[in-house]
């Protein structure tokens, strides 16, 4: 079973406001990525970090950003949110090494009315 | 360019029929990484297999195999004797060791809904 956490499941928010979506993992490792889910389902890569200090953006252009402080913690913040920005975010991460498996977790589910 | 491509849509079956979800991929490099995921309606994307391009042995896992031909560059997953608990989508994704410059990131296909029906 995978130690990846998101928090909050669900959240429906009102344009403008600013939010954070956070991202824990138990498992030590270095890897962490932001994937968006669309609603038709399809997946694309928004932001990843090799490790502590390090992020980069994915293939996906977003107005979102990251930070990683500490190995384990991978938030994403939205400064001022949009109803563009309804989507599911899922986080994951994977160990060092080519072709690893990525452990997700369960996803936000975020609203902007 | 890196791609994934799941042509199917949506399936539906009925309990204890055998089922195919086709993956197509695309990759310039000559080492990457297949892998197959479960998302079942909580959200999560669950690993079901992992193949490198070097290892064309065909797998089976239970009621589940997968065929792996560079080839044709498939990757496709059958369920054998499909269960009402197999509802899912599946993803089929794509990881390449040099052209993403090791990032270990994952160019995921479209999804395939799977319903399967008591």
């Amino acid at each position: 079973e995978a130690d990846i956490y998101q928090t909050p499941r669900y959240l429906v928010i009102g344009t403008g406001k600013k939010i954070t979506l956070e991202c824990s993992q138990t498992m030590g490792h270095d890897k962490m990525y932001w994937y968006q889910q669309d609603p038709g389902m399809e997946l694309h890569l928004i932001h990843y970090s090799y490790g502590v200090n390090s992020t980069e953006k994915g293939d996906l252009s977003s107005e979102s950003t990251v930070s990683r402080i500490r190995t384990e913690h991978f938030p994403l913040t939205l400064e001022s949110a949009r109803p563009s920005h309804t989507s599911q975010y899922l986080c994951a991460s994977t160990q060092m090494g080519q072709g690893t498996e990525a452990f997700f977790g369960q996803g936000t589910r975020l609203t902007v009315v | 360019a890196q791609k994934v491509t799941q042509a199917q849509t949506e399936i539906s079956v009925v309990e204890k029929e055998d089922v195919t979800l086709d993956c197509v991929y695309e990759t310039r490099d000559t080492t990457y990484y297949l892998f197959w995921y479960k998302q079942p309606p909580s959200g999560e994307l669950v690993f079901l297999i992992r193949r490198n391009s070097f290892d064309e042995q065909n797998e089976i896992s239970g009621r589940y195999s997968w065929n792996f031909q560079k080839s044709t560059s498939s990757f496709n997953f059958t369920i054998t004797a499909s269960q009402v608990v197999d509802s899912a989508v599946y993803f089929c994704a794509l990881s390449e060791a040099y052209g993403s410059g090791n990032t270990g990131k994952l160019i995921f296909g479209q999804g395939t809904t799977l319903q399967v029906k008591p």
